[in-house]
């Protein structure tokens, strides 16, 4: 059974600071999803990862994909408020369906 | 841009009572899923579609049923609804490219409450 696992669950931080959100699952799989969900809102997609080695970028975010650490990273750089969300990484080991972390609710203070 | 429409954004409902929750996308994806997104438990899969008339059960299949009549539209029906199924409901699409599940595009969810 998949399991996906995402560090840290709630993250706190002031605008202006780097993180890093943490994606660890435990098959074997080169295909991996980040999202994105506002309180209240749907999921939005954020990043599609598809090799070993992908990484995409989008504004103040960077997602990356190390497929035989079985681990993607969502880097953060210099946090603003609008970031504040909650996200999730999802994984495609099957083919078929997606499996999701837990996600990380996080909170960027001014 | 992928459309995904739920049916329902709120719904009351009474313990017993039969739900009907309808999802339609138009993007003649091939599949379709409904999860539900509980606190601290994240989006847990219920069913999902690969084609009309097809099914298959997800982590949490128990005490539901789909119906995917029309490539379009995949039903998620709670035959006697119980307290424990208040929740979140989402449905979600995603095409099928090189045998992979591909990205899902998702509803705007449909909140649940059974009384």
């Amino acid at each position: 059974e998949l399991k996906v696992e995402q560090n840290p669950l709630f993250l706190s931080m002031q605008e202006g600071k780097n993180y890093t959100i943490y994606c660890n699952y435990s098959t074997t799989s080169d295909r991996l999803y980040w999202y994105r969900q506002d309180p209240g809102k749907s999921l939005e997609s954020l990043f599609v990862l598809l090799s070993n080695g992908a990484v995409k970028q989008e504004g103040r975010l960077m997602a990356s994909l190390d497929t035989k650490a079985r681990l993607s990273t969502l880097h953060i750089t210099a946090a603003v408020h609008d970031l504040s969300a909650t996200y999730f990484c999802a994984v495609d080991s099957s083919g078929s369906r997606l499996t999701f972390g837990e996600g990380t609710q996080l909170t960027v203070n001014p | 841009d992928v459309k995904v429409t739920q049916s329902s954004r709120y719904l009351v409902k009474r313990t017993g009572e039969k739900v009907f929750l309808e999802c339609v996308q138009d993007m003649d994806h091939e599949n379709m899923f409904w999860y539900r997104q509980d606190p601290g438990l994240g989006l847990r899969l219920i069913y999902f579609s690969y084609d009309v008339k097809m099914k298959e059960k997800g982590d949490i299949p128990e005490g539901y049923s789909v119906s995917r009549e029309k490539k379009e539209r995949f039903s998620l029906i709670l035959e006697s609804a119980s307290t424990n199924q208040t929740s979140m409901y989402l449905c979600a699409s995603s095409g099928r490219a090189r045998g992979f599940t591909g990205e899902l595009f998702f509803g705007e969810g449909s909140r649940l409450t059974v009384l």
